[in-house]
């Protein structure tokens, strides 16, 4: 099974400011990776699939980089509404599709 | 526009059963292969099984390997997760969601979930 390990687990940031997130995976999932978006009491939203292409409706301050293991989603500049829990998610190896720990961004 | 609506939840005693459903509305159902996300209380995300767009293919974790079963029934547009001998670690919210039409990658979109408690 690949792991994914995604770093910090938490990251305080003050709005308008940059937000720089981590994922790792153990082995290389190519570009085979995936960011989601979740809010407290709602469904996962995708952000990136690709390791880098925005999907449908998503602003451009969100940006995705990487290939291999290591991969990093960026928000430009946070707004109120970013604040929330951001997951990685690699589908290289199905069924073996793995999702990282989560990287909770909060308010500083 | 594009609707996972899940039911089929509730509180199960372990090695209970329990069968949960999604319904899909709002585009070609038979044309995309669908998985179960399920996420415990306070936790993260975790892949529990998936199926291509005919049930020709399907996939587990290996922690349910054995215990679940998903299907889909292309003309009720719906897909279905069968769970058997239930544990306490079973416990979460158990989403359906999408994949995109080139295959079993990203998950787009999910449905609100449905809670699932395996309890004495």
């Amino acid at each position: 099974e690949i792991v994914m390990t995604q770093s910090p687990a938490t990251l305080s940031v003050s709005p308008g400011e940059r937000a720089t997130l981590s994922c790792r995976a153990s082995q290389s999932v190519s570009s085979n990776l995936a960011w989601y978006q979740q809010k407290p009491g709602q469904a996962p939203r995708l952000l990136i699939y690709g390791a880098s292409t925005r999907a449908t409706g998503i602003p451009a301050r969100f940006s995705g980089s990487g290939s291999g293991t290591e991969f990093t989603l960026t928000i430009s500049s946070l707004q109120s509404e970013d604040f929330a829990v951001y997951y990685c998610q690699q589908y290289n190896n199905w069924p073996r599709l793995t999702f990282g720990g989560g990287t909770k961004v909060e308010i500083k | 526009e594009v609707q996972l609506v899940e039911s089929g939840g509730g509180v199960v005693r372990p090695g209970g059963s329990l069968r949960l459903s999604c319904a899909a509305s709002g585009f070609t159902f038979d044309d995309y292969g669908m998985s179960w996300v399920r996420q415990a209380p306070g936790k993260g995300l975790e892949w529990v099984s998936g199926i291509n767009w005919n049930g020709g293919s399907t996939g587990y974790a290996d922690s349910v390997k054995g215990r679940f079963t998903i299907s889909r029934d292309n003309a009720k547009n719906s897909l279905y997760l069968q769970m058997n001998s239930l544990r306490a670690e079973d416990t979460a919210l158990y989403h359906c969601a999408r994949h995109p039409l080139r295959g079993a990658a990203e998950f787009d979109p999910w449905g609100q979930g449905t809670l699932v408690t395996v309890s004495s």
